[in-house]
C-alpha cells in the first residue's frame, strides 16, 4: 500500500522568499511516481512538477524544483521567489499501479 | 482546446435520489479516474478506468458505481446517495496510466440533505 503524508497544514512565506512544503511518502514498489499539484481558491487542480522513482536528478519546472531523496522517502516541493499568486493549497502525490494517493495538502499563504 | 468536463458543478439533492455526475475528456485519453476531496483529508481515490469496459475499485468506491462504455465518458452513479457523500468530486484523465500527469475537470461540488 502507497502512503503520504504532509505534516505542514498551513504556511506562511514572504513575498521573494523561498519555501519548502514537506513530503514523506511509503510505498513498496519499485516503480512509481511523485507529483506535485496546486490548488487555488477557485478551486482547479495544476500540476506543477514530476519525479519519476528511477529519475537520478531533481526534477525542476521554472521557479519549482522537487528534492528528491529517495533513501528518506521525501519528495519536497520548492518554491523560489514566492509571489503572491502562489497562495493556494499544495497536494503531494504518487502513484504507481493505476492508483494515486494524495497527502492532505499545505496550504500557503504568501505575504505582501 | 484540451479539457476534461464535469456536469452538474453544483448539486444539492436529497438522501436516496439517484444522481449521475457526467465527466467527458476530449484528449482521447486511455486512463480515466473520480476523486473525492474532504477537508484534511485531500483527494481520495474511488474508482478509476484503464480503458474502455476496464474499471476497477480505489480507495473508497462504497457507494458509487461507474461506467467507461466509450473512451471519452466516465459517469460517476450515486444509487442512492447519503449525506457522507456530501464532498467535491474531480474527475481526471491522463493518456496512459496513473504514471502520466492528470489532467482535472473543474470539479462537481454535491451536498445531500
Amino acid at each position: 500500500a502507497q502512503k503520504i503524508t504532509q505534516t505542514q497544514p498551513g504556511m506562511f512565506v514572504q513575498e521573494k522568499e523561498a519555501v519548502t512544503l514537506d513530503c514523506t511518502y511509503d510505498t513498496s514498489d519499485q516503480s512509481y511516481g511523485l507529483f506535485w499539484y496546486k490548488q487555488p481558491s477557485s478551486g482547479e487542480m495544476i500540476f506543477l512538477i514530476y519525479q519519476g522513482s528511477y529519475d537520478e536528478q531533481n526534477a525542476t519546472e521554472g521557479r519549482y524544483s522537487l528534492n528528491f531523496q529517495k533513501a528518506r522517502k521525501s519528495a519536497n516541493l520548492v518554491i523560489s521567489a514566492s509571489q503572491l499568486g502562489d497562495s493556494a493549497m499544495y497536494f503531494c502525490a504518487i502513484a504507481g499501479g493505476f492508483k494515486t494517493i494524495f497527502g492532505a495538502g499545505t496550504r500557503l499563504f504568501v505575504k505582501a | 482546446e484540451a479539457q476534461v468536463t464535469q456536469n452538474p458543478r453544483y448539486l444539492i439533492t436529497v438522501t436516496g435520489k439517484k444522481l449521475t455526475v457526467t465527466c467527458s475528456q476530449n484528449m482521447n485519453h486511455e486512463y480515466m479516474s473520480w476523486y473525492r476531496q474532504d477537508p484534511g483529508l485531500g483527494l481520495r481515490q474511488i474508482y478509476y478506468s484503464m480503458n474502455v469496459e476496464v474499471t476497477d475499485k480505489g480507495d473508497v468506491p462504497e457507494g458509487y458505481k461507474v461506467s467507461r462504455k466509450e473512451k471519452r465518458n466516465f459517469p460517476l452513479i450515486l444509487e442512492s446517495p447519503s449525506p457522507n457523500q456530501t464532498s467535491l468530486y474531480f474527475c481526471a484523465s491522463s493518456p496512459r496510466d496513473s504514471l502520466d500527469v492528470l489532467t482535472f475537470g473543474a470539479g462537481s461540488r454535491l451536498t445531500v440533505l
